[in-house]
């Protein structure tokens, strides 16, 4: 079965620093995969998606992920972040022909003003 | 960008009786939509995936006769949570899936059972 791992529950960072948030997943096979992010309050929101292609993908916002096959990982990167990026990042896996998207436990994202 | 909304966004009713929920996709036709519950501070949960004119498959777990899911039309999903208890107590989101790959969430649902 399809899992996704999400390594940091809550990270604290202070405006402009770099930000590196680790998503791990298991299936053998093709997949999909997502970033989303949910403001405070507000819904779901697709920051980026990896189908096929080119591993390093950009997303909305400055947000970026690379997908590394041998790692099994699609870690999200923004080199600078904004108090604006406070918010909960979840890192999301759709395997094959499966249409079920599958979560991971999502990381807070707490920036200091 | 393609638009899925829920109604109601919020909801309280007491425990014994229950409740529907609309996912609607407004500018698309959905063949799939799918129920996820999410708890505070936690990730969203499959619940079932839905498809338009057949039943609903259920994930591990959840019971079908509990949360009713119809999927009537191309652009309409309900969810029914029936005989509902203080755990059902929860966030309830759906996304629909477009012709290509891609979901789109609704807002969501926050069902309070007293």
């Amino acid at each position: 079965a399809q899992s996704v791992s999400q390594h940091n529950h809550h990270v604290i960072l202070s405006e402009a620093a770099s930000l590196e948030l680790g998503c791990n997943y298991s299936y053998g096979g093709t997949v999909n995969l997502f970033w989303y992010v949910q403001y405070p309050g507000q819904h779901l929101q697709l920051l980026l998606k990896y189908f096929s292609g080119d591993p390093l993908v950009k997303g909305i916002k400055g947000f970026e992920a690379e997908f590394i096959k041998s790692k099994f990982s699609f870690n999200l990167r923004k080199p600078s972040v904004q108090w604006s990026d406070t918010a909960e990042y979840f890192c999301a896996v759709n395997a094959g022909r499966d249409d079920k998207i599958i979560f991971g436990k999502g990381t807070r994202l707490h920036i200091l003003p | 960008g393609a638009v899925v909304s829920q109604h109601p966004s919020w909801v309280i009713c007491k425990s014994g009786t229950s409740v529907k929920i609309e996912c609607r996709s407004l500018d698309f036709q959905a063949t799939t939509m799918f129920w996820y519950r999410q708890f505070p501070k936690q990730s969203l949960m499959l619940m079932a995936t839905s498809n338009e004119g057949s039943k609903a498959t259920y994930e591990q777990g959840v019971e079908k006769d509990k949360f009713l899911i119809n999927h009537a039309s191309l652009t309409l999903s309900t969810l029914t949570v029936t005989s509902a208890h203080p755990e059902d107590s929860s966030f309830y989101i759906c996304s629909a899936r477009d012709l290509g790959s891609e979901q789109y969430f609704g807002p969501g649902t926050r069902l309070t059972v007293t």
